[in-house]
């Protein structure tokens, strides 16, 4: 499948045990952001967002904590599965109101069995 | 994938010719939008559209133009291909909505220039 990045940061995580992937984000006038995950030869598929307005939202086996003070945006994966490896990036939205968004690189997450 | 289909999946092409990449979906969606990923590079916006006829450049827009003239159909093209537009290609849609809304991704086409 097509390789999404040949030098991404990685994170290796044990079946079962919980994943934290950071983000850093720059635009301090982006009011709301995406995690997407990339599964090897896909397309990023949306797994939780998150508005400015909140610290906090949780999903299925999924939190996203957000962190405008230091501009940081953390997504955790809760009982990580083998299903779970992939590369997970995050976005932010270029200014608020707008679609236009800005992705980060992204870090692939390695589920050990 | 949410009602998004692209085509061609695969296209070898060679230095200079045009080329033209489709976006079909079924979801009646307002935004759609093009995106080249490249390794060690996130996903970077090369035009989009927010109703039909009405596109805006992206960040990486230089080589590409684009058209809309129905809502389902967003196409790309690269007007003279280049080795450096060899790249993976994304399309996405999203709704309206007033504080942001979620992308969805299409499988992507994989282009080549020799």
């Amino acid at each position: 499948g097509e390789s999404v990045g040949l030098h991404l940061p990685t994170l290796s995580v044990q079946e079962g045990d919980n994943s934290i992937i950071n983000c850093a984000y720059s635009n301090s006038a982006s009011d709301y952001f995406i995690w997407y995950k990339q599964e090897s030869g896909k397309g990023p598929q949306f797994i939780i967002d998150i508005r400015s307005n909140m610290d906090k939202r949780q999903g299925q086996r999924v939190t996203v904590l957000l962190n405008k003070t230091v501009k940081h945006l953390s997504l955790q994966i809760a009982a990580t599965q083998p299903g779970d490896s992939a590369v997970y990036f995050c976005a932010e939205n270029a200014t608020s109101g707008t679609y236009k968004y800005i992705f980060g690189t992204g870090t692939r997450l390695k589920v050990l069995a | 994938d949410a009602g998004i289909t692209q085509s061609p999946r695969h296209k070898v092409t060679e230095t200079g010719t045009p080329v033209t990449l489709r976006c079909h979906q079924t979801e009646n969606h307002r935004y759609m939008y093009w995106y080249r990923q490249d390794p060690g590079h996130g996903l970077r916006l090369i035009h989009y559209s927010y109703g039909v006829k009405d596109t805006d450049k992206g960040e990486v827009s230089d080589g590409y133009s684009v058209s809309r003239s129905k809502t389902e159909d967003f196409l790309l093209t690269l007007e003279s291909a280049t080795s450096s537009q060899t790249s993976v290609y994304f399309c996405a849609i999203s709704e309206a909505r007033d504080s942001g809304s979620e992308q969805y991704f299409g499988p992507g086409t994989r282009l080549t220039v020799t």
